[in-house]
């Protein structure tokens, strides 16, 4: 299984709602990634979890909470959200081949938000 | 800003004749990607060049690497309609974070 999943795929919520995004795979990878991306515009880096660990969190507004309850699954809460928030969030895999050596990411389908 | 730029934004080909994107970074990287994206889906990895290399080939794809000058160029040959996305390059500096560069939007018509 070489997939990354995220559910939901479309999601709408209002400012006062609290949601989740998941994410999963079961490709024994260690490294897991949240990506925020905007129309016509790059991934942007969110936060990072290596073996299960949080290791780097790119000064991410606190009303979004990661959360990697297994080395299969990452979950990003959402709470209190602000419509310039809308965007596609990707999640991504990799393998830790260790010192120095990074593999390539793996990347789910995305689940498309929109804050009204 | 860290991120790559990506010249050019946007590209328009025929069915069969050559792409070629090219990406500058400002800092010494660990390794170079390309990823492509079709639109508002995931990015899909297409090839993956270390600092100490300088040419990789993948099928139709030829990505060269030169780190005097902290460029990269993806080289799609013989493009198909299906080749039409966006094309990212990223960078890594031997950690986690990839940066990504701005894209083009490659269009190849039938």
């Amino acid at each position: 299984d070489t997939e990354v999943t995220q559910t939901p795929k479309h999601l709408v919520m209002g400012m006062t709602n609290k949601k989740s995004l998941k994410c999963e795979q079961h490709m024994g990878h260690r490294a897991m990634y949240w990506y925020k991306q905007k129309a016509k515009k790059p991934p942007e880096l969110m936060f990072v979890y290596s073996y299960e660990k949080l290791s780097i969190n790119e000064s991410v507004p606190s009303r979004f909470s990661p959360e990697c309850p297994n080395s299969s699954l990452l979950n990003l809460h959402l709470h209190a959200l602000q419509p310039e928030d809308s965007a596609l969030y990707l999640c991504a895999s990799s393998q830790d081949q260790g010192t120095g050596i990074r593999a390539e990411q793996f990347f789910g389908p995305g689940t498309r938000l929109t804050v009204l | 800003s860290q991120q790559g730029e990506e010249d050019p934004q946007a590209l328009s080909i025929q069915e069969g004749e050559n792409a070629t994107m090219n990406c500058s970074y400002k800092t010494s990287i660990n390794n170079l990607q390309w990823y492509r994206q079709n639109s508002g889906r995931g990015l899909v990895h297409l090839i993956l060049i270390r600092s100490n290399e300088r040419e990789k080939h993948s099928g139709r794809l030829r990505v060269t690497l030169d780190t005097s000058k902290k460029s990269s160029s993806l080289l799609i040959t013989a493009s198909r309609a299906a080749d039409t996305a966006s094309y990212f390059c990223a960078t890594d500096r031997n950690t986690d974070k990839l940066i990504f560069g701005t894209g083009t939007r490659l269009q190849v018509f039938p």
